[in-house]
């Protein structure tokens, strides 16, 4: 079974920084990759997707995300972070035969203004 | 607004209670999962269906049974849970289970006394 790694559990950023998430993942065939964010108090939503094509993915809100296969990552990026970001981002995997998607623990970005 | 909705927002229960969490989708959808969001642990999919038939069930435990009765209707009725229960649970739906793209509800964040 995959697994999805999320290194970073805590990050604290001010306004303006650049943001990275780590994002790894454990099966070697094809995949499909997900970035979600659950901002206070609301729903879980989908940031962006990776099915195939172009491995760099733009997604909602100035976020990217980069599909490197040969770490297995699926690294998120946002060049300069508002306070609005402050969220929890889950990164979400689905590979092979199953079509669920597994989830990571979630990073928890506070942005202070 | 997803277009999930997802009812009680909030409910406490004894571990002799009987109860039931609803969720509904407005957005046409033939797959419908129910997971489960504790603290500092990775999203657990514990339930799906898909056209009203159950395709996944992730060794969860008997206290927990879903009911689809149409695939815009799930629900998650609870008895004798335990307090190690309480958690957030999330409704989500997809078009189908090879579009993975999930749309998750607010949750019905439960505690069992």
């Amino acid at each position: 079974a995959q697994s999805v790694s999320q290194h970073n559990h805590h990050v604290i950023l001010s306004e303006a920084a650049s943001l990275e998430l780590g994002c790894n993942y454990s099966y070697g065939g094809t995949v499909n990759l997900f970035w979600y964010v659950q901002y206070p108090g609301q729903h879980l939503q989908l940031l962006l997707k990776y099915f195939s094509g172009d491995p760099l993915v733009k997604g909602i809100k100035g976020f990217e995300a980069e599909f490197i296969k040969s770490k297995f990552s699926f690294n998120l990026r946002k060049p300069s972070v508002q306070w609005s970001d402050t969220a929890e981002y889950f990164c979400a995997v689905s590979a092979g035969g199953s079509y669920i998607p597994t989830f990571g623990r979630g990073t928890s970005l506070i942005v202070h203004p | 607004e997803t277009g999930v909705t997802q009812t009680p927002r909030h409910l406490v229960m004894g571990m002799t209670n009987k109860k039931s969490l609803k969720c509904e989708q407005h957005l046409g959808h033939n797959a419908m999962y129910w997971y489960k969001q504790s603290a500092k642990k990775p999203l657990e999919l514990m339930f799906v269906y898909n056209f009203k038939e159950q395709t996944e069930n992730n060794s969860v435990p008997s206290r927990f049974s879903p009911e689809c009765p149409n695939s815009s209707h799930l629900f998650l009725h609870l008895h004798t849970l335990q307090p190690e229960d309480s958690a957030l649970y999330l409704c989500a739906s997809s078009q189908d289970l090879v579009d993975e793209t999930q749309y998750f509800g607010p949750g019905t964040r439960l505690l069992v006394l």
